[in-house]
């Protein structure tokens, strides 16, 4: 079954708005990740927290972690229409170097 | 700065027909992941390569076969195409500090 589970599946925002999007899964890892797709496109990588970590910032982005909980969200916050896209965590499974990714919020910014 | 590269980007096939798809991943790059992903669908993972050898297999049907390179470059190789086989399939690369650096991807369509 799928490692992660994402939550909510769609999420639809204005400009300025935050968006927080959850991400769970089931097993130990080392790692999660978080990764943008823009319709039909490749997936580009954003944010990498460590199972030690429980929270990191990149610009205006900002990953929890709770391991405890097996759980994870994404904040984007100030979004921009521009950030309209399909996000999805991805863990590592306790060390194996393949991802297995969630099935991903589908966030749309309108202008 | 140098990406994946895929090629083609885009391919038609009739049922029961042969495709091979192309990667090229980034210069210094020693693993190749192969991920599959229909419409609305997370990435599924299919195999990977480390140093021209198989390092993990997934949800890779038996008619799937993938090898990489001496120049380090992979091939995805699909026979008796299936309806069902129509989906997004992408490479990554990653120089083992976990994160994966994600190609455009190749749409194929079976018709």
């Amino acid at each position: 079954s799928q490692q992660g589970e994402e939550d909510p599946q769609a999420l639809s925002i204005q400009e300025g708005e935050n968006a927080t999007m959850n991400c769970s899964y089931k097993t130990s890892i080392n790692n999660l990740q978080w990764y943008r797709q823009n319709s039909g496109r490749g997936l580009v990588h954003l944010i990498l927290i460590r199972s030690n970590e429980r929270e990191k910032h990149s610009g205006r982005l900002r990953v929890t972690l709770d391991t405890s909980k097996k759980s994870s969200s994404l904040l984007i916050t100030a979004s921009r229409a521009a950030d309209t896209a399909s996000y999805f965590c991805a863990t590592d499974q306790g060390g194996s170097e393949k991802l297995v990714f969630g099935k991903g919020t589908k966030l749309t910014v309108n202008p | 700065a140098a990406g994946v590269i895929q090629s083609p980007r885009h391919l038609i096939k009739e049922k029961r027909e042969t495709a091979t798809l192309k990667c090229y991943p980034i210069p210094r790059h020693d693993t190749v992941y192969w991920y599959q992903q229909g419409p609305g669908q997370d990435p599924q993972f299919l195999i990977s390569f480390y140093e021209k050898m198989q390092s993990d297999k997934g949800s890779i049907p038996d008619r799937f076969s993938a090898q990489q390179f001496s120049d380090y470059h992979s091939e995805l190789n699909m026979s008796s195409l299936e309806l069902g086989d129509s989906a997004l399939y992408f490479c990554a690369s990653s120089s083992g500090d976990e994160k994966l650096f994600f190609g455009s991807g190749t749409q194929l369509s079976v018709l």
